[in-house]
């Protein structure tokens, strides 16, 4: 069955670090998203991107935050200078089509801790 | 008034009972429903969508209220393996985007 992947499971990076979190949806998927979650609380939607373009973004997703499709496969998420509350697990999803119906998949997530 | 609110749970059950979920959100113009659920520190797993008629998988019954904004999820015949946090999830648009707004889940506990 076809999931979503992503890399690193695991990061942990200085406060004013950039960092990348990696993402390959499901291949014949054609939008991109990403949710976070900090510990203990709520799954919370960044942003959905269709078409190499940002759809909808939240306020979370402040200009710290950006996402780009470098290639056919991969989708990247990239916090220019991550800060303390930046700490939290990065699930990225795809869907195959854009309407409110389709179900939406979800890879395993990255843990981003910042010291 | 939350977006999606649930009861946080935990709810005990003993396995082979029978458990209720519910779930209100705020937005009256929602289109979408969906149920996950997730396991601890993993990924939200989709278990239903949510149809107005209401529908069935398996030991899962899902019910849709729109005008009381409500939506439920039953588990008949609890297994352990059901153990985990149920999410209620509400996408706000009918067409064009797709952006899910999650409740903070209820926690299950299924015990021998």
């Amino acid at each position: 069955e076809p999931e979503v992947t992503q890399t690193p499971s695991h990061q942990v990076t200085q406060m004013g670090q950039e960092v990348i979190l990696r993402c390959v949806p499901i291949s014949n998927h054609l939008y991109f998203y990403w949710y976070r979650q900090i510990l203990g609380q709520k799954v919370e939607f960044l942003v959905s991107f269709y078409n190499n373009e940002i759809s909808e973004k939240s306020e979370i997703f402040d200009d710290q935050f950006s996402v780009e499709r470098p290639d056919g496969s991969n989708f990247t998420l990239k916090i220019r200078s991550t800060k303390l509350e930046d700490s939290a697990m990065y699930f990225c999803a795809s869907s195959e089509y854009g309407t409110g119906g389709v179900e939406q998949y979800f890879g395993p997530g990255t843990r981003l801790t910042v010291t | 008034r939350k977006e999606v609110e649930q009861d946080p749970g935990p709810f005990n059950v003993p396995e082979g009972a029978t458990v209720a979920f519910n779930c209100t959100y705020s937005n009256s113009a929602s289109q979408s429903f969906f149920w996950y659920r997730q396991d601890c520190r993993k990924e939200p797993k989709l278990l239903m969508s949510v149809y107005s008629s209401g529908n069935e998988d398996g030991r899962f019954t899902a019910q849709l209220n729109r005008a009381s904004q409500y939506i439920s999820l039953l588990i008949r015949d609890s297994k352990l393996s059901d153990s985990a946090t149920y999410l209620c999830v509400v996408n706000p648009y009918s067409g064009g985007y797709n952006k899910l707004i999650f409740g903070a889940g209820t926690r299950l506990a299924v015990h021998p």
